[in-house]
């Protein structure tokens, strides 16, 4: 299979929680991206770390990255409704190739 | 800038017809890619062009399955003969130049052409 696995594949909270999605790849990699999709939508990208670095933040987004483990997590912190979505980690081979886990699908209540 | 264009968004076709799937390109993006997203399968890689050259192909399902760069700024996707098993969101994602070492390879997506072949 091309794809890595993310978990949970599905995720529901309330409005003003925190929200955690892992992802795990399989090869060694230049950079790891964090996507979003909202329904019937094309993908469109939040954030990007780099191999050598172990944590990012973006606003309310903050990615770690464990290449020991070969694993990523988003954290979205004070959801929002507008923040129910797909999201999808991506990784990229050496090279110029993005690998897509399965996603895990976020909804946040209000 | 537009963004990355896809045409159709929609196509319904029938078994054994040929469909043309098409892409524009972001402006001085140099790198094209087509994922094909199913339910069952997921986001696809199915090939990537780099400089309009065809770098990785191996995620091409089958002989049926063409995609070609004619220029700098657009690529197609053709299907022919089309299969039901081929009913699918077909997206298109360019990237620009990558820069230094390391890289970035942010994608930018199109909307997708969500094509139901009967």
């Amino acid at each position: 299979s091309q794809q890595g696995e993310e978990d949970p594949q599905a995720l529901s909270i309330q409005e003003g929680e925190n929200a955690t999605m892992n992802c795990s790849y399989k090869t060694s990699i230049n950079n790891l991206q964090w996507y979003r999709q909202n329904s019937g939508r094309g993908l469109v990208h939040l954030i990007l770390i780099r191999s050598n670095e172990r944590e990012k933040h973006s606003g309310r987004l903050r990615v770690t990255l464990d290449t020991s483990k070969k694993s990523s997590s988003l954290l979205i912190t004070a959801s929002r409704a507008a923040d129910t979505a797909s999201y999808f980690c991506a990784s990229r081979e050496y090279g110029n190739k993005l690998v897509f886990g399965a996603g895990t699908i976020l909804r946040v209540k209000s | 800038d537009a963004g990355v264009i896809q045409s159709p968004r929609h196509e319904v076709t029938e078994m054994g017809q040929e469909v043309t799937l098409r892409c524009k390109l972001i402006s001085g993006h140099n790198s094209l890619f087509w994922y094909r997203q199913t339910m069952m399968r997921g986001l696809e890689l199915l090939i990537y062009f780099n400089n309009n050259v065809p770098i990785d192909d191996s995620g091409m399902p089958e002989d049926r399955f063409s995609a070609k760069m004619p220029n700098a700024s657009f690529s197609t996707l053709k299907i022919q003969p089309s299969e039901p098993r081929d009913s699918a969101v077909y997206f298109c994602a360019s990237s620009p130049p990558l820069s230094g070492g390391a890289g970035t390879g942010e994608l930018f997506f199109g909307e997708g052409s969500r094509l139901t072949v009967l």
